[in-house]
């Protein structure tokens, strides 16, 4: 089955504790994002990647980090979380730039106290 | 530059009426223009997309939208709700060239339905 994929799904951490969101896709997508959903704002683009090795910032990319070592995989990660990161992440991956549409992943609800 | 702007941020409606959730766009080249649905404590799934074919466009679940140039709209409508679509729903839009600056999708804020018995 064609999918996204994010773990964790929830966390509960505390302000400073390193973590990572893992993303992996199996459609073979050369792009891949990452996306905060916060009530009344919407979804906001963090970081996204057009291919191995090739990221670049979106909208609010400040606070995280990314890497694409490999197609399959876009992680997420918060080198020192805060309480203002406490949001929902989404991934998402589509094909190519002849492509639009993009495909979600399930979500991982982050909580940091 | 695009922006996405999403008219009421909540919106309700009887079973069976009529559903218009409204969407205004701003972007300086031709753009792409979707519509995205999230049901409760679940992602996005892709409700229908516009890009430069027919200006009506239908999608799943019975809805259907019009892109309009001149009003830069591209508002959702379904003739009859069911309990079933409430859900949040997401306006979103790419520019339609190819090139770093299509990568961006943008969304609105978001309209939550709901649906009254």
């Amino acid at each position: 089955e064609a999918q996204v994929t994010q773990n964790p799904r929830y966390l509960i951490t505390v302000t400073g504790k390193k973590l990572t969101v893992t993303c992996s896709q199996n459609m073979n997508h050369e792009y891949m994002s990452w996306y905060r959903q916060d009530p009344g704002l919407g979804l906001r683009q963090i970081y996204y990647s057009m291919n191995v090795e090739v990221t670049d910032k979106g909208d609010v990319p400040e606070g995280y980090k990314v890497s694409r070592k490999e197609k399959r995989n876009f992680p997420l990660i918060l080198e020192s979380p805060s309480p203002n990161q406490t949001s929902l992440y989404f991934c998402a991956s589509r094909w190519g730039k002849s492509s639009y549409e993009q495909y979600f992943g399930p979500g991982t609800r982050l909580t940091v106290t | 530059a695009q922006s996405v702007t999403q008219l009421g941020s909540h919106v309700s409606v009887s079973e069976g009426a009529l559903v218009l959730l409204r969407c205004n766009y701003s972007s300086s080249v031709p753009p792409y223009l979707f519509w995205y649905v999230q049901y409760p404590n679940q992602g996005l799934q892709l409700l229908l997309k516009y890009t430069s074919a027919a200006t009506l466009v239908k999608g799943i679940n019975g809805f259907e939208a019009e892109f309009k140039k001149s009003e830069t709209s591209f508002h959702l409508t379904k003739p009859s709700a069911h309990m079933s679509d409430a859900a949040e729903y997401f306006c979103a839009v790419s520019a339609a060239y190819s090139g770093a600056g299509s990568y961006q999708l943008t969304f609105g804020k978001g309209t939550k339905l709901s649906v009254i018995p």
